[in-house]
């Protein structure tokens, strides 16, 4: 049911820069902020980014958010093992009653 | 630091309701917004639902018909019930809370999750 598409995988050796497109419409991404949620296998969601581009404390600033129009975008600079994980993009989606809605999730693998 | 717990039964028959309880810990209950969201093996995240302290719900349409989320402020405990189950709502489900406000927009965001807990739907 997921309404926000992501790639499902992106990779990168260590130390370069992997980007992870977002892709939603006006009903949620074009009207409202967007967050995204790291997963370390086997582990439960993280908090990554809040309101498009803000990070919460002890979330190192290689991770940094940006949003366009109706899509957004996370980026990890100076990859590192650590970041092998799956990410999720969400935000609130103002159509019907309104609901949260996640992203497909993309698998990032550090090669 | 405020943690959260998941508890209940790890498997329920089909058309049995599923309930699992949230306790919150080291924090009030109180002035927040609590909310549960699954996982099917293997796939991505579903938001279920929310519920603020005060008792005020908002759910998934694709479950509303199916999910009760309430609230107990004398436990620090939220709970939620999903009726009428199928093998398609086996899944890891977890609570989490739901920091909300405005600025410029509304915002909404999951920022503390518990560990989540398992459950079957399976005769």
């Amino acid at each position: 049911q997921s309404v926000l598409t992501q790639p499902p995988s992106a990779s990168g050796t260590p130390g370069q820069r992997v980007t992870i497109s977002c892709s939603g419409s006006s009903s949620n991404i074009g009207s409202n902020y967007v967050y995204w949620y790291q997963q370390l296998p086997g582990t439960a969601p993280k908090l990554l980014i809040y309101r498009n581009n803000q990070r919460p404390s002890g979330v190192p600033d290689r991770f940094s958010g940006s949003k366009s129009g109706t899509s957004a975008s996370l980026a990890i600079s100076g990859l590192r093992s650590e970041d092998e994980a799956d990410y999720y993009c969400a935000a609130w989606d103002d159509s019907l009653s309104g609901c949260y809605v996640f992203g497909t999730g993309t698998k990032v693998t550090v090669l | 630091q405020v943690q959260l717990q998941e508890s209940g039964p790890g498997l329920v028959k089909p058309s049995e309701t599923l309930s699992l309880t949230c306790t919150v810990s080291g924090g009030s209950i109180s002035s927040y917004y609590w909310s549960w969201i699954r996982q099917p093996p293997g796939k991505g995240l579903e938001w279920i639902g929310y519920i603020y302290y005060s008792g005020s719900t908002n759910y998934n349409p694709s479950l509303k018909s199916r999910v009760t989320i309430s609230v107990d402020t004398s436990k620090n405990q939220f709970s939620l019930k999903l009726s009428s189950v199928t093998a398609a709502d086996t899944a890891v489900y977890y609570c989490a809370r739901l920091t909300s406000g405005v600025l410029g927009f509304p915002y909404y965001y999951m920022d503390v999750w518990g560990k989540g807990t398992t459950v079957t739907v399976s005769s």
